[in-house]
């Protein structure tokens, strides 16, 4: 039972645009969402997070927007650089109040940002 | 300071011999989890340790793998009798408490089984 999913295998953006990449899940549970991002031959990074009390979470050129009742969130890069290009991971934690223990991932969309 | 290290980053063996990957956590944290990424999938949880409480286990696929952590820093993923289906990244992962959403994860350690 995949509880978090990203449907979209890979996006391919060119430099200066939007980057949008989606997230659904499916446990009405999950209270924090996480992205990462990883590069080759490294291991994933913190990107961003969002409360599920919150709908927006902004970080610089970083937004993630989370719609409770559709069980849907987005990442949106603004503009794209040719250094976001990586793999990007939607995680949620599974536990919740005061031990949030594993994260359950997406399988990741790779985003490339053309020159 | 130092991020979560882990060794050996790379292992190659022989279908059936036993392995073990060591993860370093990063100073303090109390919290460490074992994750690994088969290729073309998404990170899929194995362990979880937190403090002195018993560690969860249930995500690790069979009980050829077991994993343990001393004085509550390093750990160590053992993988007994290794198969062709075990060949994927293992992620380690530590935060500073369980309560932490931010999980920092290490480069990793790529197996091998042939």
């Amino acid at each position: 039972d995949q509880q978090v999913k990203q449907n979209s295998p890979s996006l391919s953006v060119q430099e200066g645009r939007i980057s949008i990449l989606n997230c659904d899940y499916t446990n009405s549970m999950f209270d924090y969402f996480l992205w990462y991002k990883k590069y080759p031959a490294e291991g994933p990074t913190f990107l961003i997070s969002i409360s599920s009390i919150k709908d927006k979470n902004e970080d610089g050129r970083f937004t993630v927007f989370l719609n409770k009742s559709a069980k849907h969130l987005s990442l949106h890069i603004v503009p794209s650089q040719p250094g976001d290009s990586a793999v990007y991971f939607c995680a949620a934690p599974d536990g919740g109040g005061t031990s949030y223990g594993k994260l359950t991932f997406g399988q990741g969309t790779i985003l490339t940002v053309h020159p | 300071g130092a991020g979560v290290s882990q060794s050996p980053s790379n292992k190659v063996t022989e279908k059936g011999k036993d392995v073990e990957l060591r993860c370093d956590p990063i100073s303090g944290h109390t919290a460490l989890y074992w994750y690994r990424q088969s290729l073309g999938q998404g990170l899929e949880f194995l362990i979880y340790f937190q403090g002195n409480s018993a560690p969860d286990k249930s995500g690790l696929p069979s009980d050829r793998f077991s994993a343990e952590r001393t004085g509550g820093s390093v750990s160590t993923l053992t993988i007994q009798r290794t198969q062709q289906e075990d060949s994927a990244v293992y992620l380690c992962a530590s935060s500073s408490t369980g309560t932490s959403i931010e999980q920092y994860f290490g480069p990793g350690t790529r197996l091998t089984v042939t």
